[in-house]
């Protein structure tokens, strides 16, 4: 069965930095590109960046370019993202990704997520 | 980097069927065929319903179905059941990142 399981998250200040991390389990991880996908409160779903098996391609949404970081340890089936200078607009819950099939855009398991809450 | 358009709200009674529309642009769903539509229950992590369009991954039911026409995807619902009842977001492709609309909430009457 597959997993996916996020933490990390919490209740931080604006500018601070966070690094979120997603245990993987039941699949073998460094087959499939892994995405993060944010969902603030109440609101609807926003893609905010994914990485292909290999580390080869990174791609980030054009909101949090610049600022976020993710990475992968395939030795670990880990995956991770840095999040730095963090605004009150990044507060949502963060949720780990896995591709369909190698399709780099389609999702078919997703963590529970884990709650990032940016305020003073 | 532009959200996809979804009406917020649908709604339907058990046994009927009913259409959610997602607009997008020339960018993303007119050039590509790679949208795809999650459910998401309360509380609860999306689940993919339709990929490619109008494919269904193993165990999604056929009573939901996806289709295109331009920029405007749409995903049908057919013989809602309450369990029906969720949280519908519409996604694709465009150039190496990927755009989800704003969601429709799907109330079984």
């Amino acid at each position: 069965e597959v997993q996916l399981v996020e933490s990390g998250g919490g209740l931080v200040q604006p500018g601070r930095s966070l690094r979120l991390s997603c245990a993987a389990s039941g699949f073998t991880f460094d087959d499939y590109a892994m995405h993060w996908v944010r969902q603030a409160p109440g609101k609807g779903l926003e893609w905010v960046s994914g990485i292909t098996w290999n580390s080869g391609n990174i791609v980030y949404a054009d909101s949090v370019k610049g600022r976020f970081t993710i990475s992968r340890d395939n030795a670990k089936n880990s995956l991770y993202l840095q999040i730095n200078s963090l605004r009150v607009e990044d507060t949502a819950l963060y949720y780990c990704t896995k591709e369909y099939s190698s399709s780099w855009y389609y999702f078919d398991h997703w963590g529970q997520g884990t709650l990032v809450t940016v305020s003073s | 980097q532009s959200a996809l358009t979804q009406p917020p709200s649908a709604s339907g009674s058990p046994g009927q069927s009913v259409t959610i529309s997602c607009t997008g642009t020339s960018s993303d769903i007119g050039t590509y065929n790679h949208v795809s539509w999650y459910q998401q229950h309360p509380g609860k992590a999306p689940k993919l319903l339709i990929y490619e369009v109008t494919k269904r991954p193993p165990g999604v039911p056929d009573r939901f179905s996806g289709s295109k026409s331009g920029n405007t995807a749409s995903l049908t619902v057919s013989g809602l059941r309450t369990e029906d009842d969720a949280h519908y977001y519409c996604s694709s492709y465009a150039a190496s990142s990927v755009v989800f609309g704003g969601g429709t909430r799907l109330t079984v009457l």
